[in-house]
């Protein structure tokens, strides 16, 4: 079965200080993986995909992750955290099976502190 | 930008009374899905839609929910006999096409059944 692991419930950082937000998957197939951010009362907004093309991934608002199929991993980072970051943050897989069905991790709540 | 829009943003309902949720997802898409959240947990897969059937759903999505395109544009979710445990928020997404494309989510429906 697949699913998808975020480590960590609530991250706290400062304002300026780098961010990491950790994910792990567990699938039989190769995956392609997303971060989705939600901000309160908004919807779940793409922060980047990966789907094999290279491993790091770049995505918006200087976020950027990289898969490490080793360790199957998808951790995302931020080198300097803002204060609008503030939100909760969503692993999530769609296993290459042809299904679309996404699977989510249970989501990281990012607390960014002046 | 084109976005997924959701109507209304919270409903509340008695427990046994069927409640309707609208989506609109964006125009040139061909897939539709539902999702729903139920406090504290993980967002969950129910129902994805293309050519006006079904394509996939999860053991969630039993007899008492259905999905509609009933126009052009509108895609619904309705819940026949809503129970307690039906209280969740639920997120319309859409996609044009592949397994590894974009799901643009809309910012949900918080359903309050009483």
């Amino acid at each position: 079965a697949q699913s998808v692991t975020q480590l960590d419930s609530h991250v706290s950082v400062s304002e300026g200080t780098p961010v990491l937000l950790r994910c792990n998957y567990s699938s039989s197939y190769s995956p392609s993986l997303f971060w989705y951010v939600q901000h309160p009362n908004k919807g779940l907004q793409l922060l980047l995909k990966y789907t094999s093309a290279a491993t790091l991934v770049k995505g918006i608002n200087g976020f950027e992750a990289e898969f490490k199929k080793s360790e199957t991993s998808f951790h995302l980072t931020k080198p300097s955290a803002h204060m609008s970051d503030a939100a909760e943050y969503f692993c999530v897989a769609c296993m290459d099976t042809g299904r679309r069905a996404l699977t989510f991790g249970s989501g990281t709540r990012l607390q960014v502190q002046p | 930008e084109p976005e997924v829009t959701q109507t209304p943003s919270h409903q509340v309902t008695q427990m046994g009374q069927e409640v309707i949720l609208r989506c609109v997802p964006i125009s040139n898409h061909l897939y539709f899905y539902w999702y729903r959240q139920i406090l504290g947990q993980k967002v969950e897969f129910l129902v994805s839609f293309y050519n006006n059937e079904i394509s996939e759903k999860s053991e969630i999505f039993d007899d008492q929910f259905s999905v509609e395109r009933p126009d052009g544009s509108n895609f619904t979710l309705k819940i026949r006999s809503t129970k307690l445990e039906d209280s969740a928020m639920y997120f319309c997404a859409s996609t044009w096409g592949t397994s590894d494309s974009i799901q643009y989510f809309g910012p949900g429906t918080r359903l309050t059944v009483t």
